[in-house]
């Protein structure tokens, strides 16, 4: 059964930090991750897709990069600011099985001015 | 604008009733989702629909049912069987299953 898992729960940095979130998975057989911002009371917003074949993905100052083989992946935020706190979610699609996405309980982002 | 749509925003219900969530999209996407977020807990899946007349069973379908009459729609009924509905809803929707995800903003559901 795949599971994910975020590392750490909760993060506290001062503004201007380039910071990196982790995600990790327990089963490579993935058709793709998915990376996701949540802000408080809101529904998730879609930051990055990775498909299984690819290493990395930019959008602005985020990079995401995917290690199928080890069962990882980083969410990269360069000269975070405060409007960078949320919750960011890591989710999988597991190749076969009940072909849904597989979330990651989060990491809460909090970047202090 | 393209997205989806859910409403109302807030729910409340008295024990014992049965309530409806809305969930609309114009992404003109064939799989919508019905997931269920709880502090503390990832999300977990209650349902999802590839076509249209067509859903299937998520890991937590016990206590909800739905129906995917439209494209457009995929409405998510809470009965009174589900035996602690309180929570925050969300849906999404996909061109197809494995490809990116996009949700709405959410229900909250309080029973009082």
């Amino acid at each position: 059964k795949q599971e994910v898992t975020q590392i750490p729960a909760a993060l506290s940095v001062p503004e201007g930090e380039n910071l990196v979130l982790n995600c990790s998975f327990t089963d490579s057989a993935i058709y793709n991750l998915q990376w996701f911002r949540q802000d408080p009371g809101k529904g998730l917003t879609s930051l990055l897709l990775i498909q299984s074949s690819q290493r990395e993905q930019t959008s602005g100052r985020l990079n995401a990069s995917l290690d199928k083989s080890s069962g990882r992946s980083t969410l990269y935020i360069a000269a975070s600011q405060p409007g960078d706190s949320a919750t960011y979610l890591c989710a999988v699609h597991p190749q076969g099985g009940s072909e849904k996405l597989v979330f990651g309980k989060g990491t809460k982002l909090t970047v202090n001015p | 604008d393209g997205g989806i749509t859910q409403s109302p925003k807030y729910l409340f219900r008295k024990e014992g009733q049965n309530v409806t969530l809305s969930c609309e999209q114009n992404l003109n996407h064939d799989a919508m989702y019905w997931y269920r977020q709880d502090p503390g807990q990832g999300l977990r899946l209650i349902y999802y629909s590839q076509i249209v007349n067509d859903f299937q069973k998520g890991d937590i379908a016990e206590g909800y049912s739905v129906s995917r009459e439209k494209k457009e729609s995929f409405p998510l009924t809470v009965t009174s069987a589900q035996k602690n509905p309180t929570a925050f809803y969300l849906c999404a929707s996909s061109t197809g299953l494995n490809t990116e995800a996009f949700f709405g903003q959410g229900t909250r559901l309080t029973v009082v």
